[in-house]
Order: C-alpha cells, then sequence, then structure tokens
C-alpha cells in the first residue's frame, strides 16, 4: 500500500526543538521529491520545505530557515523534519507530501502530526 | 513568498456550478504551468484533484476542472453536489525552489 506516516508530533516550549519522521511504503523515497506542508490550526497550508531525489538538495520557506533542517534516511525509506528554536507560531499540523515531478503537484499526503509550542 | 489570493469563501445550489479564484503574480501562477488544486475535508488531509492547470488525477470526477488566465487560475465546480462542501486551496511552483499556496476557499452547497 502506497503511504506516508507521520509520526514525533507533540507538545514543545519556545526556544525547545522537535524532531518529526515521515515513513514512506510502496515506493522509494529516492525517485521523487518530498516536502513538508504545514497547517495553522483553523488557517491554511503553508509550504515548508522540500528535498530533490538525490536525498541533499533541500530549500525551506524564509518562515524556518536556519531553524529546520530536512534530511532523509534511505535505509529507512523516511523522511526526517528537525525543528530547531521553535516559535508560538510554528504551532500546525505538519504533512508530508511526494512531489509528481519536479516543481509539480503534490499526489500523496499523510496524516499529519500535530506540534504544539507552547509555554 | 507571498500566499495566493482566494475568495474566503463561495457557493452554489447542488446542481449548479461555481467558479474559484485564484490570484497570483508572473512569479508564480502567471510563470509556470504547475497549478493544482487541492480538496480538504475537516480533519483530514489535502487531496490532489486539479494538477498542470487543467488535468484531473484517476478517480476525480469530471465534474471539476481547471483553467488559468494571465496570473489568476481558477477551479469550476459543475453539478455541485452535497459531498463538494469542503475546503479548496490552490498551489503554485513560485520559482527558485519554492512553492505557494492561497489562503483557501469555503465552498458551501446551498
Amino acid at each position: 500500500q502506497v503511504q506516508l506516516v507521520e509520526s514525533g508530533g507533540g507538545v514543545v516550549q519556545p526556544g525547545g526543538s522537535l524532531r518529526l519522521s515521515c515513513a514512506a511504503t510502496g515506493f522509494s523515497l529516492s525517485i521523487t521529491g518530498m516536502h513538508w506542508v504545514r497547517q495553522a490550526p483553523g488557517k491554511g497550508l503553508e509550504w515548508v520545505a522540500v528535498i530533490w531525489s538525490n536525498g541533499r538538495t533541500t530549500f525551506y520557506a524564509d518562515s524556518v530557515k536556519g531553524r529546520f533542517t530536512f534530511s532523509r534516511d534511505d535505509s529507512r525509506n523516511t523522511l526526517y523534519l528537525q525543528m530547531d528554536r521553535l516559535r508560538v507560531e510554528d504551532t500546525a499540523v505538519y504533512y508530508c507530501a511526494r512531489e509528481r515531478k519536479p516543481f509539480d503537484a503534490f499526489d500523496l499526503w499523510g496524516e499529519g502530526t500535530m506540534v504544539t509550542v507552547s509555554s | 513568498q507571498s500566499a495566493l489570493t482566494q475568495p474566503p469563501s463561495a457557493s452554489g445550489s447542488p446542481g449548479q456550478s461555481v467558479t474559484i479564484s485564484c490570484t497570483g503574480t508572473s512569479n508564480d501562477i502567471g510563470g509556470y504551468n504547475y497549478v493544482s488544486w487541492y480538496q480538504q475535508h475537516p480533519g483530514k488531509a489535502p487531496k490532489l484533484i486539479i494538477y498542470e492547470v487543467t488535468k484531473r488525477p484517476s478517480g476525480v470526477p469530471d465534474r471539476f476542472s481547471g483553467s488559468k488566465s494571465g496570473n489568476t487560475a481558477s477551479l469550476t465546480v459543475s453539478g455541485l453536489q452535497a459531498e463538494d462542501e469542503t475546503d479548496y486551496y490552490c498551489h503554485s511552483y513560485a520559482g527558485s525552489n519554492s512553492w505557494v499556496f492561497g489562503g483557501g476557499t469555503k465552498l458551501t452547497v446551498l
């Protein structure tokens, strides 16, 4: 079954860190770009980051640049989003999503994991 | 990386057609044919319904159609059904390895 399953969400204090995981089954993460997208409570979708199919090249939204790090473990077919120096405004459901082809739409999404940054 | 502009709400009666607009700039919608639309039910992940401006993934009813003119993309839902009542988001590649979403439109079936 082709699917993405996120985990690792939780409650963290401002300034803290959290690492999200996204496990893929039914396909290899090395064949396409992968993304993180977040959605604050009651708000719209916000693109967060991409990792290319080569597993090394990453790009980030300005809002998270320098604080978040996107990586991939091919042996586990799993993505990671290391989130440091978290802010209250990072509170959101975080989704991982698969890119159809470079620069194109996201055709497969996980169910998301909730991150709450609060003191 | 400014969000694309969508109307907050749209509505139509069962069987009617409704069109949702999505306005960007020449740096995103106007510059690329990588415009997509997603349907999102409450508490669920987004679902891709239109990609590359006009194309439908397998399994998406042909009641959903997309178009683009200049810096504005549109999603049209024809033959409205009760199950179409939910949130819709547009999405575009914005160059330099960045992507942007619209603010979302809540579609109400009257």
